[in-house]
C-alpha cells in the first residue's frame, strides 16, 4: 500500500525557518517524481515545488522561489522541503504528492498533510 | 501561467441529481495534462480523472470527464451522499502545475 506521511509542521515566527519531511513507503520511491502542494486555511490548492526521481529537475512556484528548497533522499525514501524567510501567507497545510508514472502528469497519491502556521 | 477558472463556485443539488462542473483555461491546455480531484473536509485530495477523461483506479463510473482546448467538464451522473465535496481541476504545463479555485458540491 502506498503511504506518504508528512511531518515537521508547526508554529513559526515570520522570517523563521522550518523543514518538512515526507516519508514514503509501499512503492519504489526512487522511480517517482514528487511534489509539495499547499492549502491555506479555507482556500484552494496551490502547487509549491517539484523534484524529479533523481533530483535532476527541480521547479518552484514563483511565490516560494528563492525561499524554499525541495530535496530528496532516495536511500531513506524521503522528501523534504526547507522553508526559509517564512511569511504569514505561507500558513497552510502542506501535502506531499506523488506524480503518476504514466503518460499524464497527475498526482496519484497524497499524504495527509502537515500544518504550518506563520505567526508572531 | 495558465489560469483555470471553475464554475460555479457552489452547486446545490440533491442526491440522485446530475452535477456538471466546468473548468475553463486562460489558454489552450493539453488534454493529456488535465485532471480532476475530489477533496472532502479534513482529507487530502483524491485523483478522480486524468487525461481529461480517464477515470483513476477505483473511481466509480458515475464520474466522467470531457472537453478539450480551454473548456473541460466533470460530470457526476447521479450524486451519491459521499460525492458532496469540493472538486478541483488541475493542469500541467511549462514545468509547473496550476489548480482551479474549486467547486463545492453541497446538499440542497
Amino acid at each position: 500500500e502506498v503511504q506518504l506521511v508528512e511531518s515537521g509542521g508547526g508554529l513559526v515566527k515570520p522570517g523563521g525557518s522550518l523543514r518538512l519531511s515526507c516519508a514514503a513507503s509501499g512503492f519504489t520511491f526512487s522511480s517517482y517524481s514528487m511534489n509539495w502542494v499547499r492549502q491555506a486555511p479555507g482556500k484552494g490548492l496551490e502547487w509549491v515545488s517539484s523534484i524529479s526521481s533523481s533530483s535532476s529537475y527541480i521547479y518552484y512556484a514563483d511565490s516560494v522561489k528563492g525561499r524554499f528548497t525541495i530535496s530528496r533522499d532516495n536511500a531513506k525514501n524521503s522528501l523534504y522541503l526547507q522553508m526559509n524567510s517564512l511569511r504569514a501567507e505561507d500558513t497552510a497545510v502542506y501535502y506531499c504528492a506523488r506524480v503518476w508514472d504514466g503518460w499524464s502528469l497527475v498526482f496519484d497519491y497524497w499524504g495527509q498533510g502537515t500544518l504550518v502556521t506563520v505567526s508572531s | 501561467e495558465i489560469v483555470l477558472t471553475q464554475s460555479p463556485g457552489t452547486l446545490s443539488l440533491s442526491p440522485g441529481e446530475r452535477a456538471t462542473l466546468s473548468c475553463r483555461a486562460s489558454q489552450s491546455v493539453s488534454s493529456s495534462y488535465l485532471a480532476w480531484y475530489q477533496q472532502k473536509p479534513g482529507q487530502a485530495p483524491r485523483l478522480l480523472i486524468y487525461g481529461a477523461s480517464s477515470r483513476a483506479t477505483g473511481i466509480p463510473d458515475r464520474f466522467s470527464g470531457s472537453g478539450s482546448g480551454t473548456d473541460f467538464t466533470l460530470t457526476i451522473s447521479r450524486l451519491e451522499p459521499e460525492d458532496f465535496a469540493v472538486y478541483y481541476c488541475q493542469q500541467y504545463g511549462s514545468s509547473s502545475w496550476t489548480f482551479g479555485q474549486g467547486t463545492k458540491v453541497e446538499i440542497k
